[in-house]
C-alpha cells in the first residue's frame, strides 16, 4: 500500500513548455485533488475529482487541465508554462461516503520551477 | 466568499512552552475542520473536528472546535524542537453536493532548543 504517489519530485521547465504531473493512489479513494502551495499563501485547490470520469475546477484552475480516466490516476497537465506556475504541487485523495470524508492522504509534492 | 484565517502567522517559543494556534472561519455549508502539520514534505493529518466542544487529543496535541463562534484551537504542550513546522487549518464545505476544502495560510511554529 503505497498511498499517494506523485512524480516527478522536482522539475524545471522553460516558459512555454508543457508537462504532466502524475498522481496515483492505491487506496480505492473516490476523491482526488490537486493543490499548489505558494509561500505565505497556504494550499490552493486547482482541480478535484469525485470519481472516475468526473472533474471540477477549484480556486485556481487557469493554465491547468486534468483527467480522471481511472479511480487510481489523476494527472495534472500544464500547458504553456508560465513563471507564475512556479510552486510546489500536492496531490491528495480521500474516501467520501455518507456525507463524511475519510483518510485524507497527501502525496510528497512536486517542486516545479518555470524559468 | 468562504475563508479560513489562522493566527498568528508565525510563532517562536522555547522548548517546553505551551502554544495555542488559532483558526477562525467563515463558510457556508460547513462539514468539518481539519488540522495538518507540514514539515518538508506533504502535510500530515492531525485532527478532524465536526462537533462543538469535544476535545480531540493525540499525545501532546489537542484541538477543539466551537461552531457557534466559528473557530478552532490547536494546543501543543511541552513543545519539542520536532514540533517546528507549519500548521495548517482547513475547512471542508459542501458545495452543490460536492466537497471542497479551504485552507488557511498556516501558522509557522519554530521551537528554540
Amino acid at each position: 500500500n503505497a498511498g499517494v504517489t506523485q512524480t516527478p519530485k522536482f522539475r524545471i521547465l522553460k516558459i512555454g513548455q508543457s508537462m504532466t504531473l502524475q498522481c496515483a493512489q492505491d487506496m480505492n479513494h473516490n476523491y482526488m485533488y490537486w493543490y499548489r502551495q505558494d509561500p505565505g499563501m497556504g494550499l490552493k485547490l486547482i482541480y478535484y475529482s469525485v470519481g472516475a470520469g468526473i472533474t471540477d475546477k477549484g480556486e485556481v484552475p487557469n493554465g491547468y487541465n486534468v483527467s480522471r480516466s481511472t479511480t487510481e490516476d489523476f494527472p495534472l497537465r500544464l500547458e504553456l508554462a508560465a513563471p507564475s506556475q512556479t510552486s510546489v504541487y500536492f496531490c491528495a485523495s480521500s474516501y467520501y461516503s455518507g456525507g463524511t470524508n475519510y483518510g485524507y492522504t497527501f502525496g510528497s509534492g512536486t517542486r516545479l520551477t518555470v524559468v | 466568499e468562504d475563508k479560513v484565517v489562522q493566527s498568528p502567522l508565525s510563532l517562536v517559543v522555547h522548548e517546553g512552552d505551551t502554544v495555542t494556534l488559532n483558526c477562525s472561519y467563515e463558510v457556508t455549508n460547513f462539514r468539518s475542520l481539519l488540522w495538518y502539520k507540514q514539515e518538508k514534505k506533504a502535510p500530515t493529518f492531525l485532527f478532524m473536528l465536526t462537533s462543538s466542544g469535544i476535545e480531540k487529543k493525540s499525545g501532546r496535541l489537542s484541538s477543539i472546535l466551537d461552531k457557534k463562534e466559528l473557530f478552532s484551537i490547536l494546543n501543543i504542550t511541552a513543545t519539542q524542537t520536532g514540533d517546528s513546522a507549519v500548521y495548517l487549518c482547513a475547512v471542508e464545505v459542501d458545495e452543490w453536493g460536492d466537497d471542497k476544502i479551504i485552507f488557511g495560510k498556516g501558522t509557522r511554529l519554530h521551537i528554540l532548543p
